[in-house]
């Protein structure tokens, strides 16, 4: 079975500080692509970053990074200096590529505490 | 330039009416993909088309889903019967390609069935 785990429904962060939102996965697929999408209280989803299964590198997007732990099926994605702009949902998401559907977690709410 | 569109907004429906919802996706985007977002949760993956085949309905809740894209453009997803839990926000998305990384999405259709 393909599946998203987050973990954390809501967190809250000081402005300037780091975030890390946690997001684990379970596929039998080698090939998988793992995305982070933000969602404002204006409801339109935006892209943040990708990190592909056979990446060596963990992606990094400006001030989003995605720690990528292969072995523990972990994408958590890491927030630095966070800015009161980045209070939103935010989604972890899969696409196995046999298949090429796609697995959404449920979300954790960051609120950025000035 | 234009993003992805998705009309109406917002639909108010009686329960058993059939409603018809379309999206337009970037213009040279060869993939496209529909999401279902109920109230606080994160999303479902209903089907996805590369130009106009949509090689698996798996994803599609019942047989009173339906989607079609035509010219390798506009889509419409249809719900016939509506029923109450079919209420949400459903979110179309377009890219480049099948196995692109960034899906840009569209503002959703909120429907409501009464």
């Amino acid at each position: 079975a393909q599946k998203i785990t987050q973990t954390q429904p809501g967190m809250f962060v000081q402005e300037k500080e780091a975030v890390t939102l946690d997001c684990t996965y379970d596929t039998s697929d080698p090939s998988y692509g793992l995305f982070w999408y933000k969602q404002p209280s204006s409801g339109e989803m935006i892209f943040l970053i990708y990190q592909g299964s056979y990446d060596q590198q963990n992606a990094t997007e400006g001030r989003y990074s995605l720690n990528f732990q292969k072995a523990r099926k972990s994408a958590n994605l890491v927030i630095s200096a966070s800015q009161l702009g980045d209070s939103a949902m935010y989604f972890c998401a899969m696409r196995v590529n046999t298949g090429n559907q796609f697995y959404f977690g449920t979300g954790t709410s960051l609120t950025v505490i000035p | 330039g234009a993003g992805v569109s998705q009309s109406p907004s917002n639909k108010v429906t009686e329960k058993g009416k059939d409603v018809e919802l379309r999206c337009d996706p970037i213009s040279g985007h060869t993939a496209l993909y529909w999401y279902r977002q109920s109230l606080g949760q994160g999303l479902e993956f209903l089907i996805y088309f590369q130009g106009n085949s949509a090689p698996d309905k798996s994803g599609l809740p019942s047989d009173r889903f339906s989607a079609e894209r035509t010219g390798g453009s506009v889509s419409t997803l249809t719900i016939q019967r509506t029923q109450q839990e079919d209420s949400a926000v459903y979110l179309c998305a377009s890219s480049l390609e099948l196995v692109h990384d960034e899906q840009f999405f569209g503002p959703g259709t909120r429907l409501t069935v009464l």
